[in-house]
């Protein structure tokens, strides 16, 4: 089945403890994207990638680093978490940026509380 | 730049027509999307539209296009409890600039009740 997979779904962590949360698409997508889903709002552009070893930032990349080193990987990393990042993590792939009559395919999404 | 905006909350009975809008700025978007997120799930493409067309419809579901407005709409016809969900509108934009990418609305959680 054609997917994006996110890993842990749920994750409580506590104030300066590095944490990866791990994204896999078996679709040989090019394109790969982290958002952050907070309440009022909506979707928020933390980093994409265009190809592999090919990263670059998005609307609200603070806090946050990526890396592509295989194309169906697409790990998020917080190195220092802090409470501002508690939030619905969500990671999207596609053929291309801009989608085309597929749009993006969605993870189910992680959801990260730092206390 | 880019800018996509929905209204954020709509309520009806089910049996009832539900319509959700957004309007966006990007004169140049070749695709235009609705996703449904259903409570903890990630997001669905639901149906989409190119920006060559007026109308689409697909089962119960069918989206208007005014690209002179830039106005999108999608009507779910005998809206049911299951359809309750937030529904986010979304653009394919800068389709000429080559960096382009699909720009969200904030999302319109459609209430249905019994």
């Amino acid at each position: 089945e054609a997917q994006v997979t996110q890993n842990p779904r749920y994750l409580i962590t506590v104030t300066g403890k590095k944490l990866t949360v791990t994204c896999s698409q078996n679709m040989n997508h090019e394109y790969m994207s982290w958002y952050r889903q907070d309440p009022g709002l909506g979707l928020r552009q933390i980093y994409y990638s265009m190809n592999v070893e090919v990263t670059d930032k998005g609307d609200v990349p603070e806090g946050y680093k990526v890396s592509r080193k295989e194309k169906r990987n697409f790990p998020l990393i917080l190195e220092s978490p802090s409470p501002n990042q508690t939030s619905l993590y969500f990671c999207a792939s596609s053929l291309s940026r801009r989608g085309t009559y597929r749009g993006y395919t969605f993870g189910s999404g992680t959801r990260l509380t730092v206390v | 730049g880019e800018d996509v905006e929905q209204s954020l909350f709509l309520s009806v009975r089910e049996g009832d027509s539900s319509v959700i809008n957004c309007t966006y700025t990007d004169s140049s978007s070749t695709y235009l999307y609705w996703y449904k997120q259903e409570p903890g799930a990630g997001l669905q493409l639901l149906t989409y539209i190119f920006s060559n067309m007026d109308m689409k419809q697909d089962q119960r579901l069918t989206v208007l296009l005014n690209k002179k407005d830039k106005h999108l709409s999608l009507r779910i016809a005998d809206t049911q409890t299951g359809d309750s969900a937030i529904y986010f509108c979304a653009e394919s934009s800068g389709a000429y600039s080559g960096y382009s990418t699909l720009t969200f609305g904030k999302g319109t959680m459609l209430l249905v009740s019994p």
